[in-house]
């Protein structure tokens, strides 16, 4: 069975710092990965997928994650965070036909 | 295209009571899965439908149950309601097939059992 840890419950950081959110996975079949985002009172939004191919993806507003395949991990980085990206980040493991499993969380907050 | 719809937002049950959610997908999406997320234990996953199917099962006591309609749409049911089901259930859809189509969620209904 397949399972996902984000070591950091909560990471705070000032505005314009560099962050790096940290999640390890666990599973004997190869894997699709995705970092979703969730502010509050709202449902999850999708941020960036790992499918195949490079191991580098990145998405639309800054964040970027990387596929260590060795280290099983997937870890999110964005170079220089803003207020608006105070949210709770859920990084998440499928496999084919199997259900999608959601790590605990890492609420991040953005200090002024 | 219009995003996963559920309904209702809020609800408010009696312990013992019964309910209902509600979730569209989004159109083409043949794949439903329901999520219950609580402070205390994040996003646990319910169950998946997929072409009226049930795919995937969580672990959650049989008082849980959920059925999907041949548009596509959803439902999940709730009996006997306990103090503990108090959460927020999300339904996410996807394309389905073998796994590669991300999640979609809605915006989730914040049930109260009181």
């Amino acid at each position: 069975a397949q399972s996902v840890t984000q070591l950091d419950s909560q990471v705070p950081v000032f505005e314009e710092a560099p962050v790096e959110l940290r999640c390890n996975y666990s599973s004997s079949v190869s894997v699709y990965l995705f970092w979703y985002v969730q502010y509050p009172n709202q449902g999850l939004q999708l941020l960036l997928k790992y499918l195949s191919g490079s191991t580098l993806v990145e998405s639309i507003n800054g964040f970027e994650a990387e596929f260590n395949k060795s280290q099983t991990s997937f870890h999110l980085r964005k170079p220089s965070v803003h207020i608006s990206d105070t949210a709770e980040y859920f990084c998440a493991v499928k496999t084919s036909y199997d259900k999608v499993i959601f790590g605990p969380g890492t609420s991040l907050s953005v200090i002024p | 295209k219009a995003g996963v719809t559920q309904t209702p937002r809020y609800l408010i049950k009696t312990r013992g009571q019964q309910v209902t959610l509600s979730c569209s997908p989004i159109s083409g999406h043949r794949s439903v899965s329901w999520y219950q997320q609580t402070p205390g234990q994040g996003l646990q996953f319910l169950f998946e439908y997929f072409s009226e199917t049930q795919r995937n099962k969580g672990n959650f006591p049989g008082r849980f149950s959920g059925r999907q309609f041949s548009n596509s749409r959803s439902e999940m049911n709730v009996s006997t309601l306990e103090l503990g089901d108090s959460a927020l259930y999300l339904c996410a859809s996807s394309l389905g097939g073998r796994g590669r189509s991300p999640l979609h969620f809605g915006n989730g209904t914040r049930l109260t059992v009181t």
